[in-house]
C-alpha cells in the first residue's frame, strides 16, 4: 500500500511564496493529486500529476518526481484565504485515493 | 446536479442507535465514495461505487457499517449501534468513470455520538 508524508504545519507571509512537501512509498504509482480544505468546508481538488514535472493552475503549481517519490504543492502570491489545509493524495491498491494526514497552512500578513 | 449533496447536515444521536447518512452524487458521475474524517485528521476511506459493480468494502471499519447505492445514484450510509468513536464528519464525493484522482466532495454531515 502507499503511506504518504507531509509536514503538519506551515505558516507563511501573504505576498510570499510557500512550498508543501509531499513524499511517498510505493508499491505501484498512480500519480499524486492535492486537494485544499478549508476550517469547515468540503476538501476541492487543486491539481493532479500523473507524469513528472510541474503543472501550472494560475497561483498554484504541483511537481511530481517520480524517481524520488516526491512531489510539492508551490503557492505564489499567498492571500489570507489561501489559510486552508492542503493534502496530497494517491491510489493505493484496493483504495481509489489514499490521503495524507494533511499541512494546515497559516498565512499572516 | 451542481455539486455533490448530503444529508442530514448535521446528526445527533445516543449511544447504541443506528444512522443513515445519505449522499447525492454528481449527474453522470459513475464513482461513488465515502470517507470519515475525524477532527484536525486526515480523511479516512470507507467504501467506494464503480457503476453497478459490487462495492469495495474492505475499508469499512467494522461490521456496524454498511453502505449502499440505489439505481447506480444515490447512497446511503448506515451505521448500526453506534458508539463514541463514530462521531466524525462523513463525507462523501463522486467521479467521472475510473478518475478517483479528481473527487468531487459534498459538505459532508457531521455526527455526534452522546
Amino acid at each position: 500500500g502507499q503511506s504518504l508524508e507531509q509536514p503538519s504545519e506551515v505558516t507563511a507571509v501573504e505576498g510570499a511564496i510557500v512550498q508543501i512537501n509531499c513524499t511517498y512509498q510505493t508499491s505501484g504509482f498512480y500519480g499524486l493529486s492535492w486537494y485544499q480544505q478549508h476550517d469547515g468546508g468540503a476538501p476541492t481538488f487543486l491539481s493532479y500529476n500523473a507524469l513528472d514535472g510541474l503543472e501550472e493552475t494560475g497561483r498554484f503549481s504541483s511537481f511530481l518526481s517520480r524517481s524520488d517519490s516526491y512531489g510539492y504543492l508551490l503557492l505564489q502570491e499567498l492571500q489570507m484565504k489561501d489559510s486552508a489545509s492542503y493534502f496530497c493524495a494517491t491510489p493505493s491498491g484496493n483504495t481509489p485515493l489514499v490521503f495524507g494526514k494533511g499541512t494546515r497552512l497559516s498565512v499572516i500578513a | 446536479g451542481a455539486g455533490v449533496s448530503q444529508s442530514p447536515s448535521n446528526k445527533v444521536t445516543e449511544k447504541g442507535k443506528d444512522v443513515e447518512l445519505r449522499c447525492d452524487p454528481i449527474s453522470g458521475h459513475t464513482a461513488l465514495y465515502w470517507y470519515r474524517q475525524s477532527l484536525g485528521q486526515g480523511l479516512e476511506f470507507l467504501i467506494y461505487f464503480q457503476g453497478n459493480s459490487a462495492p469495495d468494502k474492505s475499508g469499512l471499519p467494522s461490521d456496524r457499517f454498511s453502505a449502499e447505492r440505489t439505481g447506480g445514484s444515490v447512497s446511503t450510509l448506515t451505521i448500526q449501534r453506534t458508539q463514541q468513536e463514530d462521531s466524525a464528519v462523513y463525507l462523501c464525493a463522486s467521479s467521472q468513470g475510473a478518475s478517483p484522482e479528481t473527487q468531487y466532495f459534498g459538505p459532508g454531515t457531521r455526527l455526534l455520538v452522546l
